[in-house]
């Protein structure tokens, strides 16, 4: 079946832009989830939403981020003024609920220039 | 900060098993062994998971000591394609705190 599913799979944009970051979860998850993934380094977690609970944003690095899932389905993930240090591959993943395994798709990688 | 320690690094050779092994001393009751691996330029794919049982599904077997402080995720024939990261993450099943916390993880490498 269809999986976590992420567009665009690469960005470049100029530092001071803004970018938008799109995530499909698998059909009748209510779990999802934001990552980032710097070169060589580990995940590092940035915000969780559990179907209609107020999302945990306390990865969020800063105010230039932020995420909204509408629906309980679609989530999009918005850095406003990018900055070099933003670059990374930022991954989503989805789950059936906070107990089940987490299912990730393949990252978008994001490039500022 | 991951509650967990991993090795590195660790070869082993195709068609061997590979045995990664992982501790978690500080794990609670209501926490869960996770399995996962990131092949690169992929996403991370879930392998397994346990509580105080000793799982095995079609990918893996995962053995988790009586005390809970440690475990072992083995991969029975390893083939080249099992190359990769392996993460060992502790998680809370239930409540606000379902997100992973991924460590450094043990890379993996399966050769010829």
């Amino acid at each position: 079946g269809a999986g976590v599913s992420q567009s665009p799979s690469n960005k470049v944009t100029e530092k001071g832009k803004d970018v938008e970051l799109r995530c499909d979860p698998i059909s009748g998850h209510t779990a999802l989830y934001w990552y980032r993934q710097s070169l060589g380094q580990g995940l590092e977690f940035l915000i969780y939403f559990q179907g209609n609970s107020a999302p945990d944003k306390s990865g969020l690095p800063s105010d230039r981020f932020s995420a909204e899932r509408t629906g309980g389905s679609v989530s999009t993930l918005t850095i406003q003024r990018t900055q070099q240090e933003d670059s990374a591959v930022y991954l989503c993943a989805s789950s059936l609920g906070p107990a089940s395994p987490l299912h990730f798709g393949n990252g978008t990688r994001l490039t500022v220039t | 900060d991951a509650k967990t320690t991993q090795p590195p690094s660790m070869d082993c050779a195709e068609g061997r098993a590979a045995n990664l092994p992982c501790n978690h001393s500080t794990i609670s009751g209501n926490e869960y062994v996770y399995w996962y691996r990131q092949i690169h330029s992929q996403g991370p794919q879930y392998i397994i998971h346990g509580l105080k049982n000793n799982e095995t599904n079609e990918m893996a077997s995962l053995i988790i000591t009586e005390d809970r402080k440690s475990s072992t995720l083995i991969l029975p024939h390893a083939t080249l394609r099992d190359t990769a990261v392996y993460y060992c993450i502790v998680r809370v099943a239930w409540g606000s705190q379902g997100n992973l916390i991924f460590g450094k993880g043990t890379k993996l490498s399966v050769k010829p």
